[in-house]
């Protein structure tokens, strides 16, 4: 079956490290996102990337990193600069650009220790 | 930068009932999609609808551009329909944005 896998589902992360969640896509969607929810919250986009070795900012990018060195692929790096890292984060994939339907992950809670 | 406003932001009802939500946005938007999120944070397409009216079962939605609004309709709840409603809009060819949701709670 296509679809967007994101793992882990849970994950703890401690004062100063960095940690990285993964995004993985059988659909063959150009485009992938991350965004990001906190409770009670609509979403906002952290980071993009239309096409391979290409990603931009969203509207809140700052502390965070990605890659996009496969299409399949589009990982999402907490790194110790975000200092209010706990949250929900969901990733979603849509076919060329934004001007199409996105199609989620199940995302992956992040808490800190 | 584009507003996006859901309305109401919580709306608690019995099985059975119709309920409208409604999200308006303000600019004009080239896409608008709407999404239900379900108590298990599971986002679930329901309808890219940029303008006209679509149908899918129980559900239907209409975008009027013009207007700047688009309306989901959910006839004879039930209680798997409980969770967040989303709206998100695109304005121009980059700018994506979510409203906050409308919380839908249907009550056996």
């Amino acid at each position: 079956d296509g679809g967007i896998t994101q793992s882990p589902k849970y994950l703890f992360r401690k004062e100063g490290q960095n940690v990285t969640l993964s995004c993985e896509q059988n659909l063959n969607h150009d485009a992938m996102y991350w965004y990001r929810q906190d409770p009670g919250q609509g979403l906002r986009l952290i980071y993009y990337s239309q096409i391979v070795n290409d990603f931009q900012k969203g509207d809140i990018a700052e502390g965070y990193s990605v890659s996009r060195e496969k299409k399949e692929s589009f990982p999402l790096t907490v790194t110790s600069a975000q200092k209010n890292p706990t949250a929900f984060y969901l990733c979603a994939s849509s076919n060329r650009d934004h001007n199409q339907p996105q199609h989620f992950g199940d995302g992956t809670r992040l808490s800190i220790l | 930068g584009i507003q996006v406003e859901q309305s109401p932001p919580d709306l608690i009802l019995q099985e059975g009932a119709n309920s409208t939500l409604r999200c308006n946005f303000s600019d004009s938007v080239n896409n608008l999609q709407w999404f239900h999120q379900n108590p298990w944070g599971q986002l679930i397409n329901l309808f890219y609808i940029p303008s006209g009216t679509k149908q899918n079962g129980r559900l239907s939605a209409t975008t009027v551009a013009t207007e700047r609004y688009s309306l989901l309709y959910i006839s004879s709840s039930q209680t798997t329909d409980s969770g967040v409603y989303f709206c998100r809009a695109l304005q121009g060819a980059q700018k994506l944005v979510f409203g906050q949701g409308t919380r839908l709670t249907i009550n056996p």
